[in-house]
């Protein structure tokens, strides 16, 4: 059964820093793409960023350009968001989330979610 | 504004056929395969229809899902209270190079 963990959610300033980390099992990681996309409390979904199997492709949205970075360790199943710069708009339950392919690119390919964390930027 | 625009609400009788409807452009909807995703109350979101009209197994042949240049649909048939929930449309953009969503349709069932 795939399932995915999310941690590392909670209240932090703006400006301030927080990483997201993701536990993976029941499936081999390094065979897919991954994503990380969030929903703010009663709104619509965004993508935020997706990384392939081997790291080589990595994207985001652009509202978190410069400020985010994803990563990933197939050797621990694991996928990491860090959070720095944060602002009160980036408030959201962000979600883990597993690709169909290997690759980041040309589809929004999601077939595993796991429950979200929720980050809540806040003086 | 989400890139690619779904109605805010849409609404059915229980045994009705309802279609949501998906628009975008020639660099997302236009160019790449479309996905449908369920999202129940507090649950996070799942997987219905994949590269336009293909559904995962589990989920039930009333939901079917199509394209036709730069817009989509899903359509449910024999609509049933538990489709009550929300459904968002996905895309990849090439101008933008990342995934966009729709803006979320909620489905009430009369």
């Amino acid at each position: 059964e795939v399932q995915l963990v999310e941690s590392g959610g909670g209240l932090v300033q703006p400006g301030r820093s927080l990483r997201l980390s993701c536990a993976a099992s029941g499936f081999t990681l390094d065979d897919y793409a991954m994503h990380w996309v969030r929903q703010a409390p009663g709104k619509g979904l965004e993508w935020v960023s997706g990384i392939s199997w081997n790291s080589y492709s990595i994207a985001y949205v652009d509202s978190v350009k410069g400020r985010f970075t994803i990563s990933r360790d197939n050797a621990k199943s694991s996928l990491y968001l860090q959070m720095s710069g944060l602002r009160v708009e980036d408030t959201a339950f962000y979600y883990c989330v597993k690709g169909i392919r290997k690759y980041v690119d040309g589809e929004g390919d999601f077939d595993y979610w796991g429950q979200g964390t929720l980050v809540t930027v806040s003086s | 504004q989400s890139v690619l625009t779904q109605p805010p609400s849409a609404s059915g009788t229980p045994g009705q056929r309802v279609t949501i409807s998906c628009s975008g452009s020639s660099s997302n909807i236009g160019n790449n395969y479309v996905y449908w995703y369920q999202q129940l109350p507090g649950t996070a979101p799942k997987l219905l229809i994949y590269r336009n009209n293909q559904r995962p197994s589990g989920v039930p042949d009333r939901f079917s899902g199509s394209r036709s240049g730069t817009s989509a649909s899903l359509a449910i048939s024999g609509l049933r209270s538990e489709d009550e929930t929300d459904y968002y449309c996905a895309a990849w953009d090439d101008s933008l190079s990342g995934v966009v969503f729709g803006g979320g349709t909620k489905l009430t069932v009369l």
